[in-house]
């Protein structure tokens, strides 16, 4: 089974937008954590936010922001004011206990001016 | 936040050479190094695990002997593709863990290495 599902394979946003990108996973641990990561074209692997599985609180960076749903698994980044350098590849990755991070399909973005 | 060096970033060879990727943790001791290759619009899929000192843990399906993985210090890490043929061209990624499993660990990414087999 996968353990992270991202299901938007592309996704478009006008400029100043706001854009949800959907991440489920799965796991049995009660220890975890979910990261998000931008992949521009460039190649490199950008962190973006983190959230851990005992935080109460949904984690914020800036204009970037996890809406963690425990109970439904879910961990869905939310970008506001979308840019123009926006635009890349997003993925929704977790790491459980001494093991290494399993990332997901990803999600391209674009942002349309 | 911590920095992560990969060397080369473009890398075009002929068949049948072996191209060595460098990874470089800068301002941290890296427990744990891990080797990542990515093919075009898809994920990330883990090659193998290195820790200092000892012999990296390769995942399902990857040859250890194809892509020999070397973890002399705590600060470098290096991926060697023997014999390259086409179907190893791809993209190459390393990350450096300080910690080596703990689960709020934020991992940090090389540049990637992007190989072409001719």
């Amino acid at each position: 089974a996968q353990k992270i599902t991202q299901t938007q394979p592309g996704m478009f946003v006008q400029e100043k937008e706001a854009v949800t990108l959907d991440c489920t996973y799965d796991t049995s641990d009660q220890s975890y954590g979910l990261f998000w990561y931008k992949q521009p074209s460039s190649g490199e692997m950008i962190f973006l936010i983190y959230q851990g599985s005992y935080d109460e609180q949904n984690a914020t960076e800036g204009r970037y922001s996890l809406n963690f749903q425990k109970a439904r698994k879910s961990a869905n980044l939310v970008i506001s004011a979308s840019q123009l350098g926006d635009s890349a590849m997003y993925f929704c990755a977790m790491r459980e206990s001494a093991r290494q991070l399993t990332f997901g399909s990803g999600t391209q973005l674009t942002v349309l001016p | 936040g911590a920095v992560v060096s990969q060397h080369p970033s473009r890398v075009i060879c002929k068949s049948g050479t072996s191209v060595k990727i460098e990874c470089r943790s800068l301002d941290f001791q890296a427990t744990t190094m891990f080797w990542y290759r990515q093919f075009p619009k898809q994920s990330l899929m883990l090659m193998a695990t290195s820790n200092e000192g000892s012999k990296a843990t390769y995942e399902q399906g990857v040859e250890k002997d194809k892509f020999l993985i070397n973890h002399a210090s705590l600060t470098l890490s290096t991926l060697t593709v023997t014999s390259a043929h086409p179907e190893d061209s791809s993209f190459y990624i390393c990350s450096a863990s300080r910690t080596g499993g703990a689960t709020n660990e934020k991992l940090f990414f090389g540049s990637g290495t992007q190989l072409s087999v001719l």
